[in-house]
């Protein structure tokens, strides 16, 4: 069972634009969201992460957009750069409970 | 801060031989440590979850006796592939959760990369 869903799967952007990956999720239990970042042949990398008592939390060119009534979560990537080319993980996990449970990905392209 | 190794970094082997993967949590304790398994292009499948002196949880349909774990201590913890098969070819990778840390953060290792021959 996905309980996370994530997309889209691919995503394509030319460098300065903007790349938007939307995450859904089931469980109303769930309390902490990270993005993890993933290049090929490495471990993700954890990106930036949101409580569901904010509905925005911004890093550098990286937001996170948070809707709880929606049961939705967005990564926003502002003037993406071809080194942002990666996959990238949406996840969502329980308070007192280690079980993180991870979207499908989405491979992000980024052309110069 | 919050650095995980994992060790080797690729290994090819023999089918029917056995491999251990380590899984470091560099500078910090880690109260729990998971194990992942991805496929080309997927996302990751938690395989089991341990802590430190008791025996790993496993997800359902990951054979326990094939996938052993060991967590000996606060920063390491071992996952071994017992009669690996082509099959069992895969990126294996870690994680730890900090455990100072209030929410349930996860730092990843930088994977394992398996070739069974």
């Amino acid at each position: 069972q996905q309980q996370v869903k994530q997309s889209p799967q691919s995503l394509i952007v030319q460098k300065g634009g903007i790349s938007i990956i939307n995450c859904a999720y089931e469980n109303t239990a769930f309390d902490y969201f990270p993005w993890y970042q993933q290049f090929p042949g490495k471990g993700p990398a954890l990106l930036i992460a949101i409580r569901p008592d904010v509905s925005e939390k911004k890093e550098g060119r990286f937001t996170i957009s948070f809707n709880k009534s929606a049961k939705q979560f967005s990564l926003h990537i502002m003037d993406s750069q071809p080194g942002d080319s990666a996959t990238y993980f949406c996840a969502a996990s329980i308070p007192n409970n280690n079980d993180m449970r991870f979207g499908a990905g989405t491979r992000l392209t980024v052309k110069p | 801060g919050a650095v995980v190794s994992q060790h080797p970094s690729r290994v090819i082997c023999k089918s029917g031989t056995s491999v251990k993967i380590e899984c470091r949590s560099l500078d910090f304790q880690a109260t729990t440590m998971f194990w992942y398994r991805q496929f080309p292009k997927q996302s990751l499948m938690l395989m089991a979850t341990s802590n430190e002196g008791s025996k790993a949880t496993y997800e359902q349909g990951v054979e326990k006796d094939k996938f052993l774990i060991n967590h000996a201590s606060l920063t390491l913890s071992t996952l071994t592939v017992t009669s690996a098969h082509p099959e069992d070819s895969s990126f294996y990778i870690c994680s730890a959760d900090h455990r100072d840390s209030s929410y349930n953060e996860q730092f990843f290792g930088p994977g394992t990369r398996l070739t069974v021959l």
